[in-house]
This record gives structure tokens, C-alpha cells and sequence, in this order.
């Protein structure tokens, strides 16, 4: 149980187009999910919180308008990166946490996105 | 504003041999602990959740200790094997659920 999903796994763009990311719940309902970038070699960055329902909080220097995120079920949270650049280039991963869980966050497998 | 220390930043070790992951964080207020494990180019996969109130979590061969007051945890994995090669990253949370990760220790196990 406790299974996350992402799509893509991958995304090649160019520069200045925007890329749409998902981030499921399988087999659980969540509230909150959270979204990380990770550059290589480096440890997760929390990027914003996603409260289904309500407006995502996002961490200090994560400009909100370049990073669209929307959390419209209980299971889905998305994460848009608008009008893309080289520096966006990253390992995006998100997190959610269960319903009925201790805060124990149960992450995705992380999509690449590479911005020529 | 919390910080995780993981040491070492890397071992290797040959199979066989057992691990010993540290983790250190400065504000001992936490709610929990997480241990995860990446793999390359991967996400993350949950080893170990020890709540606040708790000393340790055992599954399989992990052991994870937590010492609040101390502000360290500890993974143990016993008789490690090849396929535990991985980043091994100690997260802790406050009750805003947020974590805040160290950097990691790359563990490499020769056959």
C-alpha cells in the first residue's frame, strides 16, 4: 500500500514552453502533498506544500507565479512549470501524506525534466 | 531553522560487514523521524518512520535508534549485501509536517 505515482518519469522541452507534472495517491486519499527539486548529488528541496482544496504554500525564494500548483482531489496534485529554462532543469519528486497516517510521507519515483 | 548532518558522506564497506548510518539535527522539537533510502536517478523509498516518543524502529535487518535530547539517530543494517548500495537520507518533521532532509550518505557495498 502507500503507493505514489508520477507522470512523466521524463519530459524534454524547450525553452520557454510550459511542462505539467502529476503526482497520484494509488491507493490512498491525502490531503497535503508536498513537491521537492533535487539538483544532482544534492538533497530534496521542499518547493511548496499542496493542501487539496485550498492555495499551495510555497517555501522562501519559490516564485509561485513560475510554479503553478494545484491540488484538486484527494488523490491528484499537480505541478506546472511555466515558461521553462535551462535552470529549471531538475528531478521534481513529490510526497503526500495518508489520511489515516503518523506524518510518515510516502514519495514518488521522481520525474526528470531536462529544458534545452 | 533545523539542520540535518548525515556522516559519513560515503563508505564502503565489504559485504557482509555492518552499517552504521549517523544522523544529527540541531532543534530536538521534532515530531518525527524518517530514514529513506534512493537509488540512483530513482525516488524515495520509506525504511524507517520512528515517532518522537519512540527510541527505536526495527524492520528486517534496519534498526533505526532516535535520541531526541541528543539530537542524533542511528541506522544499523546488518550483514549488508550488494543491493544495499544506495543514498540513505535521515529526514526530520516538525507537527507543519514539513521535512527537512540531510545530505545523504552513499553507501557502496563490494561484493
Amino acid at each position: 500500500g502507500a503507493v505514489v505515482s508520477q507522470h512523466p518519469s521524463w519530459v524534454i522541452c524547450k525553452s520557454g514552453t510550459s511542462v505539467k507534472i502529476e503526482c497520484r495517491s494509488l491507493d490512498f486519499q491525502a490531503t497535503t502533498m508536498f513537491w521537492y527539486r533535487q539538483f544532482p548529488k544534492q538533497s530534496l528541496m521542499l518547493m511548496a506544500t499542496s493542501n487539496e482544496g485550498s492555495k499551495a504554500t510555497y517555501e522562501q525564494g519559490v516564485e509561485k507565479d513560475k510554479f503553478l500548483i494545484n491540488h484538486a482531489s484527494l488523490t491528484l496534485s499537480t505541478l506546472t512549470v511555466t515558461s521553462a529554462h535551462p535552470e529549471d532543469s531538475s528531478f521534481y519528486i513529490c510526497s503526500a501524506i495518508p489520511l489515516d497516517s503518523y506524518n510518515e510521507q510516502f514519495f514518488g519515483p521522481g520525474t526528470r525534466l531536462t529544458v534545452l | 531553522k533545523q539542520e540535518v548532518t548525515q556522516i559519513p558522506a560515503a563508505l564502503s564497506v565489504p559485504e557482509g560487514e555492518n552499517l552504521v548510518l549517523n544522523c544529527s539535527f540541531t532543534d530536538s522539537a521534532i515530531y518525527n523521524l524518517q530514514w529513506f533510502r534512493q537509488d540512483p536517478g530513482k525516488g524515495l523509498t520509506s525504511l524507517l518512520l520512528i515517532q518522537s516518543s519512540q527510541r527505536e524502529q526495527t524492520s528486517g535487518r534496519l534498526n533505526a535508534s532516535l535520541d531526541k535530547s541528543s539530537g542524533r539517530s542511528t541506522l544499523y543494517i546488518a550483514a549488508s549485501q550488494p543491493g544495499d548500495s544506495a543514498t540513505y537520507l535521515c529526514a526530520v518533521t516538525f507537527n507543519d509536517y514539513k521535512l527537512s532532509f540531510g545530505a545523504g550518505t552513499t553507501v557502496t557495498v563490494r561484493a
